[in-house]
């Protein structure tokens, strides 16, 4: 069964901390995305990354960064957590292009973050 | 700005009943995908229409696409309770594997 895992479902920090959401995907691909999703406005990508080491910025990167050390693992890190990003993150793998043009989007459960 | 735009937000209907969604969007694409997410869980795909497509069908889904108004609908038929759930419709932008979602439509199926 093909699967894309988020290392916590869910997490509560304080302001100022720093936080890391981990998303590990054991299908081979070479797309991974991190997106936050609030109420009234759907997903929106905070960044993605085509292959090992690479990342592009997404629609939101500020106040966020991300690494990709390992083709399977996209990880999430919030240098310094403030109570806007108090929110639901969502991480997907796909394909690479040249192996399927479609771009279907595989997603995990889902951590929600809540910033006190 | 957001790609995809779905319309209702939110959708009440009875078990048995079809539940119609549509979805606008504002640039070209090749292709479009309907998601399903159960609440507080991730997204699943559903189904995905290709540009060169005008309608497809999956089990109790059909979905179709007309390019020329840059719009897609869903269509549940014979609805039930496990149907309950929001859903999302996504295009990629510039033809590239990144994915905009709208904001989804809440669909409550009531037994």
């Amino acid at each position: 069964d093909v699967k894309v895992t988020q290392s916590s479902r869910y997490l509560v920090k304080r302001t100022g901390e720093k936080v890391f959401l981990e998303c590990v995907q054991d299908m081979d691909h070479e797309n991974m995305f991190w997106y936050r999703q609030d109420p009234g406005l759907g997903l929106r990508l905070i960044y993605f990354s085509y292959d090992v080491k690479m990342k592009e910025k997404g629609d939101i990167p500020e106040g966020y960064s991300v690494s990709r050390e390992k083709k399977e693992r996209f990880s999430l890190i919030l240098e310094s957590a403030s109570t806007n990003q108090t929110s639901m993150y969502l991480c997907a793998s796909s394909l690479g292009w040249d192996r399927d043009f479609t771009g279907e989007l595989f997603f995990g459960e889902g951590s929600r973050l809540t910033v006190l | 700005s957001q790609q995809g735009e779905e319309d209702p937000q939110a959708l009440s209907i009875q078990e048995g009943e079809n539940a119609t969604m549509n979805c606008s969007y504002k640039t070209s694409i090749n292709n479009l995908q309907w998601y399903r997410q159960n609440s507080g869980r991730g997204l699943v795909h559903l189904i995905l229409i290709r540009s060169n497509e005008r309608e497809k069908h999956s089990g109790r889904l059909r979905v179709t696409l007309d390019t020329s108004k840059k719009s897609s609908s869903l269509l549940i038929t014979a609805s039930r309770a496990a149907d309950t759930a929001s859903y999302f419709c996504a295009t990629a932008r510039n033809y590239g594997q990144n994915f905009v979602f709208g904001p989804g439509t809440r669909l409550s199926v009531l037994p």
